[in-house]
């Protein structure tokens, strides 16, 4: 079966940095994908890794190590507005789907 | 800004009803899903879509149906509504990234409560 494993909740400070990290244990590979759900609202993109190494946009980076299963969200200069859930999908090898994990809540503090 | 359109965004009935929830998107995307998510829980594929006239289940048993007979349209039905179908219902269609992988575009959701 597949298996992605995410931390449930994270807290954080306004205006610092936060590390979300993923592992997964999948049939397959076809890339990762990281989403933002903010509560009671559709997921919405924010990265997407198939190599090795780290891809950066803007305050949000996305890194992916796939010989270790293992990827992280990293997010920057933290805003209030960030708190949501990061949900952390793999595409499976000639699946057409994302397998998604649980997601992370991350709660902004002042 | 993606454009998906799902409506109702809440919808209460009882149990007996038959109902359709209506997907649209305007983007032109072949690829059309169905997830569904319980309060926080991931989300599961009940039904996608590669094109007109395209239906497969997806990995979560569903006793719902879809259609496909336009591109922009992927309606949801529920024959016969039960209070186990209450959940929040995400439609999304996709587009390839510069890689392999589908960039999924979400709709707002339906919230389904069956009394």
């Amino acid at each position: 079966g597949q298996n992605i494993d995410q931390p449930t909740e994270m807290t954080a400070t306004e205006g610092a940095i936060v590390q979300i990290n993923c592992t997964y244990q999948t049939s397959g590979f076809n890339g990762l994908f990281w989403y933002q759900q903010h509560a009671g609202e559709a997921p919405t993109f924010l990265s997407y890794n198939v190599l090795d190494g780290l891809e950066e946009k803007g305050r949000f980076s996305s890194f992916l190590s796939r010989s270790k299963g293992y990827s992280y969200l990293l997010l920057k200069e933290l805003q209030m507005k960030d708190s949501a859930s990061y949900l952390c999908a793999v595409m499976l090898t000639g699946a057409n789907n994302l397998f998604f994990g649980t997601g992370t809540r991350l709660t902004v503090i002042p | 800004e993606a454009d998906i359109y799902q409506t109702p965004r809440y919808l209460v009935i009882g149990t007996g009803k038959k109902i359709t929830l209506e997907c649209s998107q305007t983007m032109g995307h072949d690829k059309m899903y169905w997830y569904q998510q319980d309060p926080g829980m991931e989300l599961h594929l009940i039904h996608y879509s590669y094109g007109v006239n395209s239906t497969e289940k997806g990995d979560l048993s569903s006793e719902s149906t879809v259609s496909r007979i336009r591109t922009e349209h992927f309606p949801l039905t529920l024959e016969s509504a039960r209070p186990s179908h209450t959940s929040q219902y995400l439609c999304a269609s996709s587009e390839r990234t510069g890689g392999a992988g589908e960039k999924l575009f979400f709709g707002s959701g339906t919230q389904l409560s069956v009394l």
